[in-house]
């Protein structure tokens, strides 16, 4: 089973940022979080991970809590093309350990 | 070249058949995965491979048989499938098993007759 909760969905209008949240509230010390995305009928895309520290790439920044208990995944200007079902994970990085998707959460960007 | 393809995109098939799909990347990972994603539902893992050996099998029936070639190849041969096995079928590579993050390819779109 998943060992995030995600809301099931989500809007935003275009040129704002999008902040989607993930609760892990029963996360281990050492398991990363992760957060992919998948555009309609095309294979998940990776977007980001952390550990402790707040991350910032090209494409998102990904804000953790001090307790590690939730995290927000940030989209600083949402576009049409962000349309998508955006999923966090966590997982540890140990050698048989696999990525679990939930059912994450469907953001729809609104002209 | 951080690309993982598949081919085909789409297939249909009889339930009598034969069929292969086949995933290929060439960024140097020693892992790779199938996933089974149905509509509207998150993909779910069906096997790992790890330097080209089979290290993870998620309870999947023996209609699905997956094939390790080489580093770089991934196929999954499919014999006798059911109706309900109609769903897109994704390949996943990343560097080890269990270690950072997987790219995953387009998927297959895969119709049982």
């Amino acid at each position: 089973d998943a060992k995030t909760t995600q809301p099931p969905s989500m809007d935003c209008a275009e040129g704002r940022a999008a902040n989607l949240p993930c609760n892990h509230s029963t996360i281990s010390g050492n398991e990363y979080v992760y957060w992919y995305r998948q555009i309609h009928s095309q294979g998940p895309q990776y977007i980001i991970h952390g550990l402790k520290n707040n991350e910032t790439n090209e494409m998102a920044s990904l804000i953790i809590t001090e307790d590690r208990k939730s995290s927000t995944l940030i989209l600083p200007h949402a576009t049409l093309r962000d349309t998508a079902v955006y999923y966090c994970i966590v997982r540890v990085a140990h050698y048989g350990q696999n990525f679990v998707f939930g059912p994450g959460t469907r953001l729809s960007v609104l002209p | 070249d951080t690309e993982v393809t598949q081919t085909p995109k789409h297939l249909v098939m009889g339930m009598t058949n034969k069929k292969s799909l086949k995933c290929e990347q060439h960024m140097g990972h020693r892992a790779m995965y199938w996933y089974k994603q149905k509509a509207k539902k998150p993909p779910e893992l069906m096997f790992v491979y790890s330097y080209e050996k089979l290290s993870i099998n998620e309870s999947v029936p023996s209609r699905f048989s997956p094939e390790c070639p080489n580093s770089s190849l991934l196929n999954l041969h499919l014999h006798a499938l059911q109706p309900e096995d109609s769903a897109l079928y994704l390949c996943a590579s990343s560097g080890l098993a269990g270690f950072g993050e997987q790219f995953f390819g387009p998927g297959t779109r895969l119709t049982v007759l």
